[in-house]
């Protein structure tokens, strides 16, 4: 089946600190894979996306890598803000229509 | 703007009171979802819907229904509310880009079932 697994939080760093979120999946066939942000009080943003192996998805300063070999898709930024505090998913698109599956969310607290 | 919203944004209610949570797009999506949020468990998918009156059981439909009759709307139905059905809830709708479904939430619903 289609599964996604990412890492613990809540993860605390300091400003201008290096952020790596780890992100495994298992998937039949050729999934599309996302990273979605969600501030405080609101909705699910798409950050970046990758539709197929080797794809780097980008944006804002975030960046993931789709590796098929390792089954993975973690999140990095070089220099994390106060305001990049925010809980992240990891997510899969397969199937009929893309069905979309998502890991758990990992919380970043960012401090000043 | 392009936007999904819901409404309500929060609600209390009691056990077995029928509760209607609405959810609307104006981007002319074909695919709409419904998700609930708990801690620890990411987000899992409700009930889908491909196009106008077509619905589809997600992962865990049990004690919700849904309709779809008009394109922008996709109202998530508590016909018996239980307490274990507290949580936050998202609708999201979606279309193909470029052979890949990029999903547009809505801001939640924070429900509370006493």
């Amino acid at each position: 089946g289609n599964s996604v697994t990412q890492m613990e939080g809540p993860v605390t760093l300091s400003e201008e600190a290096f952020l790596t979120i780890n992100c495994t999946y298992t998937a039949t066939g050729y999934p599309s894979l996302f990273w979605y942000v969600q501030y405080p009080g609101e909705g699910l943003q798409l950050l970046l996306k990758a539709t197929k192996a080797d794809d780097k998805g980008s944006n804002k300063g975030f960046e993931a890598t789709y590796r098929k070999e390792t089954t993975s898709f973690h999140l990095e930024k070089g220099s994390v803000q106060v305001s990049d505090s925010a809980v992240y998913f990891c997510a899969l698109a397969a199937g009929n229509f893309n069905k979309f599956y998502f890991g758990s969310g990992t919380k970043l607290n960012v401090k000043p | 703007e392009a936007q999904v919203t819901q409404n309500p944004r929060y609600l209390i209610t009691v056990t077995g009171k029928k509760l209607t949570v609405t959810c609307s797009q104006n981007m002319n999506h074909e695919y709409m979802s419904w998700y609930r949020q708990d801690p620890g468990l990411g987000l899992r998918q409700i009930y889908y819907s491909m196009n106008v009156e077509v619905t589809d059981k997600g992962d865990v439909p049990e004690g919700y229904k849904v309709s779809r009759k008009e394109k922008r709307n996709f109202p998530l139905i508590l016909e018996s509310p239980s307490p274990n059905q507290t949580s936050l809830y998202f609708c999201a709708s979606s279309q193909s880009v470029a052979g890949t479904y990029e999903q547009y939430f809505g801001p939640g619903t924070r429900l509370t079932v006493t």
